[in-house]
């Protein structure tokens, strides 16, 4: 049972767009979640993050936005570079889950490819 | 930023062999050290979480007499990987979150991809 869900697995943009991925989660004792974006061969980087007490948070071009209510977090880059593809994982965390405080529960992440 | 290094970043064994990955924390020390392993195509699952001085939590699945994990340092963890078989091929990633880093985010070392033969 996959309590964090990335259900595209691939995503393609153009240079200079818009890239929007999204993450769905299922289990409302969540309340901080994270993006990291993975190269092959290469161990997980952390982009940006958000807890349960706000809706958006923003870092340069990275913008991560939070509904609660919908379970639902997205992660939008713009503009889009071509640096930028690479596989992008959300991850989610309770302070209170599992008893193991702060373990991250990743989705299977998706490929972003961005076109020159 | 936090730096974690792994060691060796490939490593090729024998079947019936045991194998050790070292993940260390360089600027800061790690007092919580977690160990995943990542199939092709799918994400990380986590392994193991263990705290300095204490004994390794293993997540449902996870043999602990097979995947040996050994936090002696505030700055190194190590995974054993114990009389390995070709099963046991994958990317193993390790990740080290500190005291004085935000509690819940985790710093990533860059992998050892394990092929057993």
């Amino acid at each position: 049972d996959q309590q964090v869900k990335q259900n595209s697995p691939s995503l393609s943009v153009q240079e200079g767009r818009i890239s929007i991925l999204n993450c769905d989660y299922t289990n409302s004792m969540f309340d901080y979640f994270l993006w990291y974006k993975k190269y092959p061969a290469e161990g997980p980087t952390f982009l940006i993050s958000i807890s349960s007490i706000k809706d958006k948070n923003e870092d340069g071009r990275f913008t991560v936005f939070l509904n609660k209510s919908a379970k639902h977090l997205s992660l939008h880059i713009v503009p889009s570079q071509p640096g930028d593809s690479a596989v992008y994982f959300c991850a989610a965390s309770g302070t209170h889950y599992g008893g193991s405080q702060g373990n991250l529960i990743f989705g299977k992440g998706t490929k972003l490819s961005v076109k020159p | 930023g936090a730096v974690v290094s792994q060691h060796p970043s490939r490593v090729i064994c024998k079947s019936g062999t045991s194998v050790k990955i070292e993940c260390r924390s360089l600027d800061f020390q790690a007092t919580t050290m977690f160990w995943y392993r990542q199939f092709p195509k799918k994400s990380l699952m986590l392994m193991a979480t263990s705290n300095e001085g204490s004994k390794a939590t293993y997540e449902q699945g996870v043999e602990k007499d097979k995947f040996l994990i050994n936090h002696a340092s505030l700055t190194l963890s190590t995974l054993t990987v114990t009389s390995a078989h070709p099963e046991d091929s994958s990317f193993y990633i390790c990740s080290a979150r500190g005291a004085s880093l935000f509690l819940l985010e985790q710093f990533f070392g860059p992998g050892t991809r394990l092929t057993v033969l």
